[in-house]
Formats: structure tokens, C-alpha cells, sequence
């Protein structure tokens, strides 16, 4: 009963550098989202996708590109790592809009040195 | 513009007592809400949503909350909180999941 599986759980990396982010769900869930949580901001919406093949940016998207070529799989990318970048990300899914709600994974924690 | 206002950055009760956490929206129509809970170093779990009908909803873990469309609230309530329900409780809406700042709620033994 795997659910929203997110990797790594923790990364260092230095300035300049890229990586990506991973995110699988096992549910069939159609929405997708990326999260970041600042401490005492909440979470903040990176970007979301509503089915493979279809990416739309949500509050706070510059720095960060996704792909959603699978309904299971939805990776951030960061391209160049900068310290503002420093924080908690979160990867959600849920089966359609409205009244559903989201499933979470545990998060990364990502540190930009 | 949607958004959510959490009032409480956080707040202490003691164990036993009751609990209500404030949460305040900002939406053009009737909303979908819902309330998480976030334990250290977890995801969000969710306790319970409000989507129509009784406005009194009610969630896991002993937690309800209560929908008041004229106060633009959803304030969550637990009449006995228990040690472990320490923990930072977030308040959302609507279709992208715009969320409150979060509370953090502590409890003294």
C-alpha cells in the first residue's frame, strides 16, 4: 500500500548544481501537485499537472520545470540550484477535483549550500 | 482572490482540555474545505472535509469542524485533546489546494 512515494528524503546540494525530484503514485490518481514548505509559510503550490501530458504552474513555478509523461510519475526538476531553493518539498496526488482530497508523500528535504 | 487565513501561529493547551483552531477563507462560492494534520518530518494527513450538506463535519482522531458560510470559517474543534495530537494543523480550499499558514498546536502534560 505504497501511495505517494517521494526520493530522495534528504539532499545537500551546492549552489549551481540541478537535480531532480522524485514522485510515484500508485493510486491512478489523475492530479498531481508539487509543494514546497518554508517554515511558518505554509505549503506554497510549485505546479500541478490534471493528467499525463498536461503541466500548469501554481504559485512560486521559477526555478522549477516538471514532465508528467505517466499517470504514476510526476518529477521536479531543478535546474540551477540557488540557496532560496532551501526548504521541504512535498509531492500530492488525488483522483480529481473538487471534494477529493490530496494524499501526500513524507517529503524532501533539500538543502542548497 | 481564493485564500486562507490561519490566524494562530500556535497555541498551547493542556492535555484534556478542549481545542479549537481558527481558520478563516476567501472564495467566490460555496467552498470545498478541508483541514490536515502534519506530525515532524511526515506529509500531510488529512483529518476531515466539508464539501456540502451538515455544516458540523466529522473527522478522524475525535476532531470536527464546523462550516459557518456567513463568517467565511471552518474552525476545527476537539473537545479532549491528547498529548498526541501535538502536531501543526493546516486549513485548505478548493480545487488547487490553497492552504492556510498552519498552526502549530502544542500540549502541556
Amino acid at each position: 500500500n505504497a501511495g505517494v512515494t517521494q526520493t530522495p528524503k534528504f539532499r545537500i546540494l551546492k549552489i549551481g548544481q540541478s537535480m531532480t525530484l522524485q514522485c510515484a503514485q500508485d493510486m491512478n490518481h489523475n492530479y498531481m501537485y508539487w509543494y514546497r514548505q518554508d517554515p511558518g509559510m505554509g505549503l506554497k503550490l510549485i505546479y500541478y499537472s490534471v493528467g499525463a501530458g498536461i503541466t500548469d504552474k501554481g504559485e512560486v513555478p521559477n526555478g522549477y520545470n516538471v514532465s508528467r509523461s505517466t499517470t504514476e510519475d510526476f518529477p521536479l526538476r531543478l535546474e540551477l540550484a540557488a540557496p532560496s531553493q532551501t526548504s521541504v518539498y512535498f509531492c500530492a496526488s488525488r483522483p480529481g477535483t473538487g471534494n477529493q482530497p490530496q494524499h501526500f508523500g513524507d517529503g524532501t528535504r533539500l538543502s542548497i549550500l | 482572490a481564493q485564500s486562507v487565513t490561519q490566524p494562530d501561529i500556535h497555541i498551547t493547551v493542556s492535555e484534556g482540555a478542549s481545542l479549537e483552531l481558527r481558520c478563516n477563507y476567501s472564495y467566490g462560492a460555496t467552498p470545498y474545505l478541508f483541514w490536515y494534520v502534519q506530525s515532524p518530518g511526515q506529509g500531510l494527513q488529512l483529518l476531515l472535509k466539508y464539501f456540502s450538506g451538515d455544516t458540523l463535519v466529522q473527522g478522524i482522531k475525535g476532531f470536527e469542524a464546523e462550516f459557518k458560510r456567513s463568517q467565511s470559517s471552518f474552525n476545527l474543534r476537539k473537545p479532549s485533546v491528547h498529548w498526541s495530537d501535538a502536531a501543526e494543523y493546516f486549513c485548505a480550499v478548493d480545487d488547487k489546494i490553497i492552504f492556510g499558514k498552519g498552526t502549530r498546536l502544542h500540549i502541556l502534560p
